[in-house]
């Protein structure tokens, strides 16, 4: 059974850090491409970045966001500095249906909250 | 460039309902690899179809998906009132980029 297991999330100030991280489990990690999609308070869904064989990443969080993976650990991360306001939504950890950016989401976690305030 | 959805519609019991997908400029085709997700409050998204028309495991056969036009298409046969969710389609933008669409939420009465 796939499982996707988020961690990290919390309060934290703007201009500040944060590292997710998203334990999976039940497939061949390195063999499929993850991506991280949030979702602010009552809004819809947002992708933020893929990692496959290369990374990707929305505009919205170019330069200031890394995604990187520990395949040793079955573990995806998403690194996010220079925090803003609206940065702060749930973070879901999504795993594509095959290794290629082109494969859709098949599986999803249950989320982690990121809240960005002072 | 814009995905585009109803932001809401409704549908009876027992109804068909199509919810589409479309671009703010340009025709969406299999080349776009629209997927469909399925979420209701509080939950996390759940996979209903991907690559345009490819079930996810366990997804009713009441859901199907295609390209009708310029537009991917989500079609609900049969619907129930556990259906009442919002729906979100996302598209492939080549360069690695997925954009999902802002919703459509759905409503079953």
């Amino acid at each position: 059974e796939v499982q996707l297991l988020e961690s990290g999330g919390g309060l934290v100030q703007p201009g500040g850090s944060l590292r997710l991280s998203c334990a999976a489990s039940g497939f061949t990690f390195s063999n499929y491409a993850v991506s991280w999609v949030r979702q602010a308070p009552g809004k819809g869904l947002e992708w933020v970045s893929l990692i496959s064989g290369s990374t990707y990443y929305a505009d919205s969080v170019k330069g200031r966001f890394t995604i990187s993976r520990d395949t040793s650990k079955n573990t995806l991360y998403l690194q996010m500095n220079s925090l803003r306001v609206e940065d702060t939504a749930s973070y879901y950890c999504a795993k594509h249906f095959c290794s290629s950016p082109i494969c859709s989401i098949d599986y999803w976690g249950q989320g982690t909250l990121v809240t960005v305030s002072s | 460039t814009v995905v585009t959805q109803e932001p809401s519609f409704s549908v009876s019991p027992g109804g068909t309902v199509t919810l589409t997908c479309g671009l703010s400029s340009g025709s969406v085709s299999t080349s776009y690899y629209p997927s469909w997700y399925q979420q209701t409050p509080g939950q996390a998204p759940r996979t209903l179809i991907y690559s345009t028309n490819i079930r996810s495991s366990g997804v009713p056969d009441r859901f199907s998906g295609s390209i009708l036009g310029n537009k991917a298409a989500l079609t609900i046969t049969g619907a129930q009132a556990d259906d009442e969710s919002d729906y979100y389609c996302v598209l492939y933008m080549g360069s690695g980029i997925w954009v999902f669409g802002a919703g459509t939420k759905l409503t079953v009465l």
